[in-house]
């Protein structure tokens, strides 16, 4: 079955920690993203990659990292700069976000990460 | 620039009918629509393209006014199964691609 995972379902750090969120998909999409979601709120973009080894800062990307170094794999590094990370963190990836129609962004399942 | 929807929140009794609307201040290229259960990733629902006709697929439709810059989500015969949070995402032209997201309207159908 394609889709996309995310791995783990529930994360608990200590404040100062470094955490990292996996994402894996295999839908062959180029394209993935970070997205932070507080309840009440939408979502808010944190990292995006369109490429392989390319990725871009999205509306909130202090306090995060990312990495891309292959297709299908786009994990997230909360580190202890994040003032406040405590929250639901989704990753999405789409198959075509250059091409002349508009992309359809899938969603993985989603961490709660919650600091102690 | 956060697509701003209307109403925030909506109870149904079941087999009622609802319209849940997604308006933004620029100029739309595309509206996205998602349902999200709680604690679960949003679950696409369809795209409206600028100059696109209505999408729809059961009873669940909706359509892209180019003029007043916004989207309208149609729930019809409504089920238990609709309720969740739904959110518009939408695509601004020169923003790269990028989606912004409303706040959502939260919808609860009752028996």
């Amino acid at each position: 079955d394609g889709g996309i995972t995310q791995s783990p379902k529930y994360l608990f750090r200590k404040e100062g920690q470094n955490v990292t969120l996996s994402c894996e998909q295999n839908l062959n999409h180029d394209a993935m993203y970070w997205y932070r979601q507080d309840p009440g709120q939408g979502l808010r973009l944190i990292y995006y990659s369109q490429i392989v080894n390319d990725f871009q800062k999205g509306d909130i990307a202090e306090g995060y990292s990312v990495s891309r170094e292959k297709k299908e794999s786009f994990p997230l590094t909360v580190t202890s700069a994040q003032k406040n990370p405590t929250a639901f963190y989704l990753c999405a990836s789409s198959t075509n976000p250059q091409g002349s129609i508009p992309d359809t962004q899938y969603f993985g399942p989603g961490t709660r990460l919650t600091v102690l | 620039q956060q697509p701003v929807q209307s109403p925030q929140a909506v109870i149904l009794r079941e087999g009622e009918d609802a319209v849940i609307n997604c308006s933004s201040s620029k100029a739309l290229y595309s509206v996205h629509w998602y349902r999200q259960k709680h604690g679960e990733a949003p679950v696409f629902l369809m795209i409206l393209l600028k100059g696109g006709e209505q999408k729809g697929h059961e009873k669940i439709s909706a359509s892209f006014n180019e003029k007043k810059q916004q989207s309208s989500l149609y729930l019809t015969a409504s089920q238990l199964s609709y309720s969740g949070t739904y959110f518009c995402g939408t695509e601004n032209a020169g923003n790269n691609r990028k989606l912004i997201w409303g706040l959502g309207t939260s919808l609860a159908v009752n028996p």
